[in-house]
């Protein structure tokens, strides 16, 4: 069984300083790791994944986070943040476990939104 | 390359009418996905398809819920009747083999009054 914990449904931060998104997740074998941004009546956009090739994982718009299996976390960090940062941000897990057809089936966390002050 | 496009962006209904959505996917990719996302929650799989065969739907509540993908192609998700709880935006994706990545339609926003 696999579950993303997203901690903080809100976290607000000025322009320009360090945004730290946090996301926990529970997966029985070696996790494919994703962050998701979602703007206002949009779709999901994928930011990154991890899929063991590297822990520190550098994703579009200046965005990284680092996979740490004895902490369990995957969490999103972007040194200075910009106003065009404010949005919706989801983690999400696959343990690579195979359904009957053999395809990827991730689990997301509830969301953390992201509010960036001037 | 085009992204996934789904039709209509909003829609309003009474409940116990019925509707449907569409999704067409990027080209090429075999796996499609539709998602309910709840105001202030995650995306929720509903279904999953490999080309026209379904894949999981162990979530979608079937005595309302249906959905088909004929031609392995585009996908047509229906509910009849609605209800107020399926007020939520309804999201589809493909999926980008070997690469694991999922990339989203814009989404139907569907209320229920």
């Amino acid at each position: 069984a696999q579950s993303v914990t997203q901690l903080g449904s809100h976290v607000s931060v000025s322009e320009g300083a360090l945004v730290l998104l946090r996301c926990n997740y529970s997966s029985s074998v070696p996790p494919y790791l994703f962050w998701y941004v979602q703007y206002p009546n949009q779709g999901l956009q994928l930011l990154l994944k991890y899929t063991s090739a590297a822990t520190l994982v550098k994703g579009i718009n200046g965005f990284e986070a680092e996979f740490k299996k004895s902490e369990t976390s995957f969490h999103l960090t972007k040194p200075s943040a910009h106003m065009s940062d404010a949005a919706e941000y989801f983690c999400a897990v696959s343990d690579g476990n195979r359904s009957r057809g053999g395809s990827y089936i991730p689990t997301f966390g509830r969301g953390t939104s992201l509010i960036v002050h001037p | 390359e085009a992204g996934v496009a789904q039709s209509p962006r909003y829609k309003i209904i009474e409940k116990r009418q019925s509707v449907a959505f569409w999704c067409n996917p990027i080209s090429g990719h075999a796996t499609l996905y539709w998602y309910q996302q709840i105001l202030g929650q995650g995306p929720k799989l509903l279904i999953q398809f490999q080309n026209n065969g379904v894949v999981d739907d162990s979530q979608l509540p079937k005595d309302r819920f249906s959905a088909e993908r004929l031609k392995g192609v585009d996908s047509t998700l229906k509910i009849q009747p609605a209800k107020l709880e399926d007020s939520a935006v309804y999201l589809c994706a493909s999926l980008r083999d070997h690469h694991n990545e999922q990339f989203f339609g814009p989404g139907t926003r569907l209320t229920v009054l």
